[in-house]
């Protein structure tokens, strides 16, 4: 079945890099496109980018200078990589598969803080 | 930039009620609207696609309507498990922005 995980440091100092990885199965990384959502505590969902199954990229424009997203489809492996990261990114952070979003991960807590 | 705006941002109702959020886009989006459903401590789950559209396994008391910018999502005899966030989102093309939540609550 479709299964998606994320995982990564739960703190990270402020102006560092996060680094997350989202860990898929069940379908293939060249036939569906997976993004990445954030939830900061208590508020809404964000929409920060995607990778589509071709390998290209697409991103919210308000993230954009500082996002990344990759991948490596022999692992099942999509990598997220957003820099200078500050209290206000401290979130719920998913993964999800295609559009729409039937298939979600349960989500990471980032806290960025010293 | 499309933004996605729901209204009310939070309603209370009770149980057997039938309830209509909204969600405006501030351009044409289509039909190319999703609502997930979201309780404390949950990931998002998948209600509605392409405005009107249930997703498997949902039950037939939720329905989408609306199209072009604006749209609803209705819960016909609200039950107690219904109490959670609603959000819209636009699809297809991206951004795939979301609205800001209404939060259901039952009274």
């Amino acid at each position: 079945q479709v299964q998606l995980k994320e995982s990564g440091p739960g703190l990270v100092q402020p102006s560092q890099t996060l680094s997350l990885t989202c860990t898929v199965s069940g379908f293939s990384l060249t036939s569906n496109s997976v993004s990445w959502v954030r939830q900061p505590p208590g508020k809404g969902l964000e929409w920060m980018g995607a990778i589509w199954s071709g390998g290209s990229t697409d991103y919210n424009s308000a993230l954009k200078s500082r996002l990344s997203i990759s991948r490596d489809t022999s692992k099942s492996q999509v990598f997220l990589k957003m820099n200078s990261l500050q209290t206000e990114d401290t979130a719920i952070y998913f993964c999800t598969r295609g559009t729409p979003f039937a298939y979600w991960g349960q989500g990471t807590l980032v806290t960025v803080s010293s | 930039n499309i933004v996605m705006t729901q209204s009310p941002k939070s309603m209370s109702i009770s149980v057997g009620d039938r309830v209509t959020m909204n969600c405006k886009a501030s351009q044409n989006v289509g039909n190319n609207i999703a609502w997930y459903q979201q309780k404390p401590g949950q990931s998002p789950k998948l209600l509605i696609y392409y405005a009107s559209n249930r997703y498997t396994g949902v039950p037939d008391r939720f329905t989408g309507g609306g199209y072009g910018t604006d749209f609803t999502l209705t819960i016909n005899s609200v039950q107690a498990e219904d109490a959670a966030f609603y959000y819209c989102q636009r699809i297809y093309n991206s951004p795939w922005t979301f609205g800001g939540g209404t939060k259901l609550e039952l009274k």
